[in-house]
């Protein structure tokens, strides 16, 4: 069981879009549609903002959007705003009661 | 309102045991699974582990299988995770979290317990 692959970072201007991919397998992204995405600011427990690869929910705004093709999922912020710069992280079912994790992207905005 | 509430910080020396805690309030406890996650410095988060409270069955990443113990106190609605001996690399952050049945998503979390392993 690795960890899903997330790229280290990523940025976007105010008002643009930006798009995060987690990459993983047959056994956990590409097996199961129990995607979920975490945002984490410094300091703070994780939050959830998108659930079974493109669910928002309830009071998490819908310029998060996820997606997902093959072992591939992934994560769009749309019209980037200050508060949107944190942490996140994908995350998978895996089967047999495990979950795995990304190794989280940083989200700079510029 | 559903709360896990985790036990305070703690500093211990290599080869020194541990046993923090994660008290479960406004749900019934036994019903949810309770799992743990790691979170190194400056790293991300990794799946420990998960346990049945009702029962104790017991699921380890095998990243972790062997490295910890995740226990569970159905009468005190409290879930433990514990090290025999620890390094210096399980100095991290702890959360512990409350997957959704059936959608393995988390929508509770613990506020974290902050583990610093020193000579």
């Amino acid at each position: 069981q690795s960890a899903l692959t997330q790229a280290p970072s990523a940025s976007g201007s105010p008002g643009q879009s930006v798009t995060i991919s987690c990459t993983g397998s047959s056994s956990d992204v590409g097996g199961y549609n129990y995607v979920s995405w975490y945002q984490q600011h410094p300091g703070k427990a994780p939050k959830l903002i998108i659930y079974e690869v493109t669910k928002r929910p309830s009071g998490v705004p819908d310029r998060f959007s996820g997606s997902k093709s093959g072992n591939t999922a992934s994560l769009t912020v749309s019209g980037l705003q200050a508060e949107d710069e944190a942490d996140y992280s994908c995350s998978s079912y895996a089967g047999s009661n495990n979950l795995v994790f990304g190794g989280g992207t940083k989200l700079t905005v510029l | 309102e559903v709360q896990l509430v985790q036990s305070g910080a703690e500093v211990k020396k290599p080869g020194e045991s541990l046993k923090i805690s994660c008290k479960g309030s406004g749900y019934s406890f036994t019903t949810y699974w309770i799992g743990w996650v790691r979170q190194m410095p400056g790293k991300g988060l990794e799946w420990m582990g998960i346990i049945s409270p009702g029962d104790s069955d017991t699921r380890y990443s095998p990243s972790f299988e062997g490295q910890v113990t995740i226990t569970a106190d159905k009468s005190i609605s409290t879930a433990y995770l514990q090290w025999n001996s620890l390094k210096d690399s399980d100095t991290a952050m702890y959360y512990c979290a409350r997957p959704r049945p059936g959608q393995w998503l988390i929508d509770y979390w613990g506020q974290g317990t902050l583990v610093t392993v020193s000579s």
